[in-house]
């Protein structure tokens, strides 16, 4: 039972470099979401779907891009790396909206900007 | 979104019952009370949530005051499994996205 898989679990850029997280869910869930952790910090929402196709911003899209072709995968796209990105990004699915759905969390992906 | 204050830190005794308060005064008829906790280098995991009423489950218990104001997560005997942060998050029933907004947390400690 994988749950929710992100890849890579660690990276390390240069300033101005491009990569992209994958986050793959094997639960058939509609919802994905992409959070951001500084240290020390609580998680801010990066982009969310609510199905395939439909995307939506969150509290902090800029220097982002995300798509959602399929239901079981939300890539996030960093593109021109900043300092500014180096964070822990943690993807979670949850089924169909419902106030009982709890999100379900990878563990996440830790990435240095140099 | 409605916020909620939770206290920076707590700490605990190993096998003692711990109780995290969580402040949400400005709660709405539609919001939902959620509990996540983070262990180190993990992602968060979902703890439990409720509406009005008392709810427990095998992780924990959430006690929720009659005006909805304020509640608290019980762990019934604190282990060190525990150590972690503890997050109160106002989930609104209606909202499109059904997004999580996530505070600070509250850091449990626990001592052996």
């Amino acid at each position: 039972n994988a749950g929710v898989t992100q890849t890579p679990k660690f990276r390390i850029l240069k300033i101005g470099q491009s990569m992209t997280l994958q986050c793959t869910q094997d639960m058939n869930h509609n919802y994905m979401y992409w959070y951001r952790q500084d240290p020390g910090m609580g998680l801010k929402l990066i982009y969310y779907s609510v199905g395939a196709g439909i995307t939506d911003k969150g509290e902090v899209p800029n220097g982002y891009n995300v798509s959602r072709s399929t239901t079981e995968d939300f890539p996030l796209r960093l593109e021109l790396a900043a300092p500014s990105q180096t964070s822990v990004y943690f993807c979670a699915s949850s089924t169909s909206p419902t106030y009982n759905s709890p999100l379900h969390f990878g563990n996440g992906t830790r990435l240095t900007v140099t | 979104d409605a916020k909620t204050t939770q206290p920076n830190s707590m700490e605990s005794n190993e096998e003692e019952p711990v109780h995290l308060p969580c402040n949400h005064s400005t709660i709405s008829g539609t919001d939902y009370i959620h509990w996540y906790r983070q262990l180190p280098s993990q992602g968060p995991e979902y703890v439990i949530h409720g509406l009005t009423s008392n709810v427990n489950n095998r992780m924990a218990s959430l006690a929720i005051a009659e005006d909805r104001k304020s509640s608290t997560l019980i762990l019934h005997r604190a282990t060190l499994r525990d150590a972690a942060v503890y997050y109160c998050i106002l989930r609104d029933s209606v909202e499109y996205g059904n997004k999580l907004v996530f505070g600070a947390g509250t850091i449990l400690r626990v001592k052996s």
